[in-house]
């Protein structure tokens, strides 16, 4: 069964303070990676792990950091969360083939910042 | 830098007719991949269908289908007799051939609206 699931769901946090996201995924996909959808800005890149502790910066990491110590788990972390960062975050995983990859979203996880 | 623009923000039809969506996108690499994305009124993004650009015949998956048209940078997106379910935002995506460390690059979507 192909399927990328995020955790927690839906969040609230008060400003400074640590978020945890988690993600996994069952299809044993190389790469992974973590979205953050705005209105207005639409799907935002963050992070991308090609696999276990080899991560690389999308086009806006600031304030984030990742982790990956297992091949099917990909974790997003603020530390010290800003109201900026209320979003709804979208983890995503894909096989590393050379014909392209095809991005598979888990459910997506809300998060406020109060 | 690649750039996907989708300009329709909203699109309204009837149940069972077609409804075609427009993106159009802009890369300096001869190689790339096109991606289309519905994503749901709970949140859910599901992959809809995909063009590699060398290939010249248009892809098409169930209902739905695309209009490849390579010297336009353009490739829309067609719903076939539509239904209740097909209501969603959809987004178009690309990834560059030589950019594999970019992940896809995403249009700002186009919401359609299937009415009985």
């Amino acid at each position: 069964d192909m399927k990328v699931t995020q955790m927690p769901r839906y969040l609230i946090k008060r400003m400074g303070e640590n978020v945890l996201l988690e993600c996994g995924q069952d299809m044993s996909h190389e790469t992974m990676y973590w979205y953050r959808q705005d209105p207005g800005l639409g799907l935002q890149l963050i992070y991308i792990s090609y696999d276990v502790d080899s991560n690389s910066e999308g086009d806006i990491p600031k304030g984030y950091r990742v982790s990956r110590k297992k091949r099917e788990h990909f974790s997003l972390i603020l530390d010290s969360a800003k109201t900026n960062q209320t979003s709804v975050y979208f983890c995503a995983s894909s096989s590393s083939t050379p014909s392209g990859n095809t991005l598979y979203f888990g459910e997506g996880s809300r998060l406020i910042v109060v | 830098a690649q750039k996907v623009t989708q300009t329709q923000t909203s699109i309204s039809v009837m149940e069972k007719t077609t409804v075609t969506m427009d993106c159009v996108y802009e890369t300096q690499d001869s190689s790339y991949f096109l991606f289309w994305y519905k994503q749901t009124a709970s949140g859910e993004i599901v992959f809809l269908i995909r063009q590699d650009s060398y290939k010249k015949e248009n892809a098409t998956v169930g209902h739905y289908s695309l209009n490849f048209q390579k010297p336009k940078s353009s490739i829309g997106l067609i719903i076939t007799a539509t239904q209740i379910e097909d209501s969603a935002v959809y987004f178009c995506a690309m990834r560059e051939g030589n950019n594999y460390a970019q992940g896809l690059t995403f249009g700002l979507g186009t919401r359609v609206s299937v009415f009985p």
